[in-house]
Formats: C-alpha cells, sequence, structure tokens
C-alpha cells in the first residue's frame, strides 16, 4: 500500500501564477478530501469527493480556489491567481466513503509558498 | 453544526509519566471520534476511534482514550509517555447520521515529552 501520494511536496511561486496541486488517492478508497493547514486556522476542510462528485464545497475560500477528480485515482486543487495568503500547507486524504467509520489516509502534504 | 474544542495548545510532560489531551465535542446527535498525531513534515495519522460501545478505545502505540458522553469528552491518554511521543495531536468528530466522512478537526495539541 503506498498510501496517499501528493505532488509536489514543496511549490514557490509568485503571486498571480497558478498553481496545481496533485493527489492520487488509495486504491479502492471512494472519499477523497483536501485539507490546508495554516499555524493561523489551524486544518481547515476544503473540499471533499464521493465517488468522484463534489458533496460539499464549502470550505473552497474564494472563486481563485477549484478541484477536480476526473477519475477515482486523481485529483486535482487548483489556485489561479495565487495570493501570498494562500502560502500553506495543503494535504489530501482519502477513505472508504458512505457511512463506514474508515479512518481517513492522509498525504504527506504540499507545502506552498506565494511570495 | 459539529465542532471540537482543545483546550491545551501545548502539554509538557516528563518522559514515563502520564500523558493526557483533552478534547471536547459538540454534534447534534451521536458522534464518532477520532484522534490522529502529526509529526513534522508529515500528514495527520490514525490513533484510535470511538463509534460504539466500551467507551474505553485502545488505539496505536499504547494510546487509549475515553469517551464520556456525559461530559461531551473523548480525552487521549498513554500511562507512560516516551520521547518519541513529542507531536501534534488532533481531535475529530463526525455525526453519526451524517452523509459522508466529513470530519471536524480541533485545533491541535502540541505534546513535547522531555526525557
Amino acid at each position: 500500500d503506498a498510501g496517499v501520494i501528493q505532488s509536489p511536496r514543496h511549490e514557490v511561486t509568485e503571486m498571480g501564477q497558478e498553481v496545481t496541486l496533485r493527489c492520487k488517492p488509495i486504491s479502492g478508497h471512494n472519499s477523497l478530501f483536501w485539507y490546508r493547514q495554516t499555524m493561523m486556522r489551524g486544518l481547515e476542510l476544503l473540499i471533499y469527493f464521493n465517488n468522484n462528485v463534489p458533496i460539499d464545497d464549502s470550505g473552497m475560500p474564494e472563486d481563485r480556489f477549484s478541484a477536480k477528480m476526473p477519475n477515482a485515482s486523481f485529483s486535482t486543487l487548483k489556485i489561479q491567481p495565487s495570493e501570498p495568503r494562500d502560502s500553506a500547507v495543503y494535504f489530501c486524504a482519502s477513505s472508504l466513503g458512505g457511512r463506514t467509520n474508515s479512518p481517513l489516509h492522509f498525504g504527506n502534504g504540499t507545502r506552498l509558498t506565494v511570495t | 453544526a459539529q465542532s471540537v474544542a482543545q483546550p491545551e495548545d501545548q502539554v509538557n510532560v516528563a518522559e514515563g509519566n502520564p500523558l493526557t489531551v483533552k478534547c471536547t465535542y459538540s454534534v447534534s446527535g451521536n458522534p464518532y471520534l477520532f484522534w490522529y498525531v502529526q509529526y513534522p513534515n508529515r500528514g495527520l495519522q490514525f490513533l484510535l476511534k470511538y463509534i460504539t460501545g466500551d467507551n474505553l478505545v485502545k488505539g496505536s502505540y499504547g494510546f487509549e482514550a475515553e469517551f464520556n458522553k456525559s461530559q461531551t469528552s473523548f480525552h487521549l491518554k498513554k500511562p507512560s509517555a516516551l520521547v518519541s511521543d513529542s507531536a501534534l495531536y488532533f481531535c475529530a468528530v463526525r455525526e453519526h447520521e451524517a452523509a459522508g466522512n466529513k470530519l471536524t478537526f480541533g485545533g491541535g495539541t502540541r505534546v513535547l515529552v522531555k526525557p
């Protein structure tokens, strides 16, 4: 089991640039979550998918953020245009969905720095 | 709406002493409760969960947690702390009847175990 795989591990970009973060969930998991972690706000749920369908995107901060899950093995989180306040660690997590009690399995995150 | 509170930002304990990390929750229905641990530059790792049944739940690395419905608490405990237990600990809650696996996390408690 390779676990949840995120890429890149680190991303440094300039304000105004487009940023794309990638996630490969654990095979067989049908729920996928994007979280953001900062010192000020802690761990925030941005969006989650069940069976590739977005269920709750109420945590997406603004229209600059978008997420897709074109198939069961891949998801992206895009920020366009990026701003310095988007600097954070972004985590992807997956689990068995529905009404199971399966815990979330987290990737090691992407540390984004926007200058 | 569901919420979780971890009242202590940091807990300091000497190696070999008992460790307790506090968590209280608020949900409208029956809760599912989880503890996760985060080591530096890593994603969150699942420690244990309470779904139903015995109020004392045992998990990984010698940790356990006690569910107390009347006090709406789910404190994490370890009888004898190790220096390697130094990390960031998160409590999380999901409503029993909620669709999907959407978890709400507390703000985290940093544990420092001194030799």
